[in-house]
């Protein structure tokens, strides 16, 4: 069983709708948690960074953290074709200078 | 500023040659990190230098050799690589402030490498 899952995709969406993405883990030491966008060819682009159960909002973003259920998920609002990327969720145990852990990737498409 | 630069952007080698990339971060992070990255996976780390000291992913091959000349700074050394080492190579760094809780890592945008 992986540390990290996550389902690759692809989810395609149309303009406009409010999307998902989730990451489930195993491993209880996981306690800092991102969520990155990576385009295609290109690196990842950080977008949320948390540490603690619960929310938090950035713009159209919203990370949510569940450490009882070792399950978090990013939210995008009104989506957008520029959204249309790979959002790779990864968490470390420490938050000092540490290895991440990647889940897959999830694909996503937003149609116009 | 959260820009981490990567050079070249593009490399093409031979299986014997010796090439370097190239790393650079002005945000006074002190960890800064190499990562490998296939077509459609997730980035897999290879290098971590904290404090300008190193650890390393120890299924690493030798032909890859990191240099951290100073904090601002970081190399990849490659030397007689194989075209299975034909990847996205990223580097990047994080403030890795003990006692801190933001160390989220800052990614560059990458150097596309093809080994012939």
């Amino acid at each position: 069983q992986k540390e990290v899952e996550q389902d690759p995709g692809p989810l395609s969406v149309p303009e406009g709708a409010i999307v998902s993405l989730n990451c489930t883990y195993s491993n209880s030491a996981f306690q800092y948690f991102m969520w990155y966008r990576q385009y295609s060819r290109k690196g990842p682009e950080l977008l949320m960074y948390t540490y603690s159960s619960g929310n938090k909002e950035d713009g159209r973003f919203t990370a949510q953290v569940d450490k009882s259920s070792k399950y978090i998920s990013l939210f995008i609002r009104d989506s957008q074709p520029s959204d249309s990327a790979t959002y790779l969720c990864a968490m470390s145990k420490s938050g000092t200078a540490s290895k991440l852990t990647f889940g897959t990737g999830t694909r996503l498409q937003v149609t116009l | 500023d959260t820009e981490v630069t990567q050079t070249p952007k593009h490399l093409v080698m031979g299986m014997t040659n010796k090439k370097s990339l190239k790393c650079e971060q002005h945000m006074g992070h002190r960890a800064m990190y190499w990562y490998k990255q296939k077509a459609k996976k997730p980035p897999e780390l290879m290098f971590v230098y904290s404090y300008e000291k190193l650890s390393i992913n120890e299924s690493v091959p030798s032909r890859f050799s990191p240099e951290c000349p100073n904090s601002s700074l970081l190399n990849l050394h490659l030397h007689a690589l194989q075209p299975e080492d034909s990847a996205l190579y990223l580097c990047a760094s994080s403030q890795d402030e003990p006692g801190q809780a933001n160390n989220e890592q800052f990614f560059g945008p990458g150097t596309r490498l093809t080994v012939l």
